[in-house]
């Protein structure tokens, strides 16, 4: 079974669509995050629950919202998008948001903005 | 599969050799942190951590070395294998929890058979 797992793994649209891209993990963590990985690779964290709350909130255009309907899914919503939302999103894992444990990675969604 | 960035650092070393990944941190206060792989097409796979009161970790095949005095990090391959081509990120976890971790820009491994 995969542990965490995002859907879906490509995601072709054009440029203004509202999309949605869903996480579930069942390793029984308590928090969970978004990453975005960039063209160069370059991974950077967008958004962390904890037990369904909000405790990271980078610098990510309102345009992205996350919702945690409960601590084994987020899902990340995207509205009116452009062509600089085209990356690989990565949902991942992890047990505790004060201690360090290593992260667990869904496979990533692939957006591509037309 | 990916196209991978023309800034992306790559190592290319022989089957059977040794393989040493560096990593320079950026938070002297970083008290945690990470390697990871990630092959095409995956997501980072977690391969060894430390915790900044250490400064050697082993594990099968796999080394970490941590020198916070200049903020290096670096992962050694024993007896690297085609199956360990790969792009590989170290981690760094500030202190005060809620696990903000920053990674580093990925070192490509290519193993030459």
């Amino acid at each position: 079974d995969t542990a965490v797992s995002q859907t879906p793994k490509y995601l072709v649209t054009q440029m203004g669509n509202d999309k949605s891209i869903k996480c579930e993990q069942n390793l029984g963590h308590d928090t969970m995050y978004w990453y975005k990985q960039d063209s160069k690779k370059f991974l950077k964290i967008m958004f962390s629950y904890n037990n369904k709350e909000l405790i990271i909130n980078e610098t990510v255009p309102n345009r992205f919202s996350p919702k945690s309907p409960d601590k084994a899914h987020l899902n990340l919503h995207i509205n009116s998008l452009e062509l600089g939302d085209s990356a690989v999103y990565f949902c991942a894992s992890s047990q505790g948001s004060n201690s360090n444990q290593p992260q667990h990675f869904g496979d990533g969604t692939r957006l591509s903005i037309l | 599969g990916e196209s991978v960035g023309l800034h992306l650092p790559t190592l290319s070393v022989q089957e059977g050799d040794n393989s040493i990944i560096n990593c320079a941190y950026s938070n002297s206060a970083s008290d945690y942190f990470i390697w990871y792989k990630q092959e095409s097409g995956k997501g980072p796979q977690f391969i060894i951590d430390i915790r900044s009161n250490m400064d050697k970790r082993q594990g099968q095949r796999v080394t970490v070395l941590l020198n916070k005095t200049v903020k290096h990090l670096s992962l050694q391959i024993a007896a690297t294998q085609p199956g360990d081509s790969a792009v590989y990120f170290c981690a760094e976890n500030p202190p005060g929890g809620y696990q903000k971790v920053t990674f580093g820009t990925g070192t490509k491994l290519q193993v030459i058979p």
